[in-house]
């Protein structure tokens, strides 16, 4: 069982470059996320989809714009790639039920941007 | 929302218990308490999670305040496999699983 699939997993950018990492899960999940985590900090919400054909902000959307390609794909992408966009990228799935609901993580997909 | 404060670090000798505090005193009656744990280069995983009651299952505890103002997550005996940063979030909503920056375990052997 594969569970939640990202790649990339390492990707050097430069300023100003596009990329899009993709998001796969096979659980049959409703909800979707994408965070991101800088050195030494815990994991900021990106972007999350509810459901299909649904996508909303989390603490941290700008520069990113995402898809729900169908119930298991979620793609993140970067239209002009910033320094600051340098982190560790992880895709997570849920079957949110009632405020439970355990988070299934990627591996992560480590992006630099020069 | 709610926030949680969880101290930086601490540290565990090997098969010995562990306590990691999580304070979370503007707690509403509708946040479930979520623990998840992030080993080395490595996405976070799943610990435990409760509402008001104690919580056991095969990897923790979860011990909640009465008066739910605090957590907190027992490891009966330490391995060097739960050295980890270790989340407590507190969650209201789908999209409202936001990570602090956690405690930090060292487990010495």
């Amino acid at each position: 069982n594969a569970g939640v699939t990202q790649t990339p997993k390492f990707q050097v950018l430069k300023t100003g470059q596009s990329m899009t990492l993709q998001c796969a899960q096979d659980m049959n999940h409703n909800s979707m996320y994408w965070y991101r985590q800088d050195p030494g900090m815990g994991l900021r919400l990106i972007y999350y989809s509810a459901s299909e054909g649904t996508t909303d902000k989390g603490e941290v959307p700008n520069g990113y714009n995402v898809s729900r390609l169908n119930k298991r794909e979620f793609s993140l992408r970067l239209e002009s790639a910033a320094p600051s966009q340098t982190s560790v990228y992880f895709c997570a799935s849920s079957e949110f039920l009632r405020n439970t609901g355990e988070l299934f993580f990627g591996e992560g997909s480590r992006l630099t941007v020069l | 929302d709610a926030k949680t404060t969880q101290p930086n670090s601490m540290e565990s000798n090997e098969e010995e218990p562990v306590h990691l505090p999580c304070n979370h005193s503007t707690i509403s009656g509708t946040d479930y308490i979520h623990w998840y744990r992030q080993l080395p280069s490595q996405g976070p995983e799943y610990v435990i999670h409760g509402l008001t009651s104690n919580v056991n299952n095969r990897m923790a505890s979860l011990a909640i305040a009465e008066d739910r103002k605090s957590s907190t997550l027992i490891l009966h005996r330490a391995t060097l496999r739960d050295a980890a940063v270790y989340y407590c979030i507190l969650r209201a909503r789908r999209e409202d699983m936001r990570f602090g920056a956690g405690t930090r375990l060292t487990v010495k052997p």
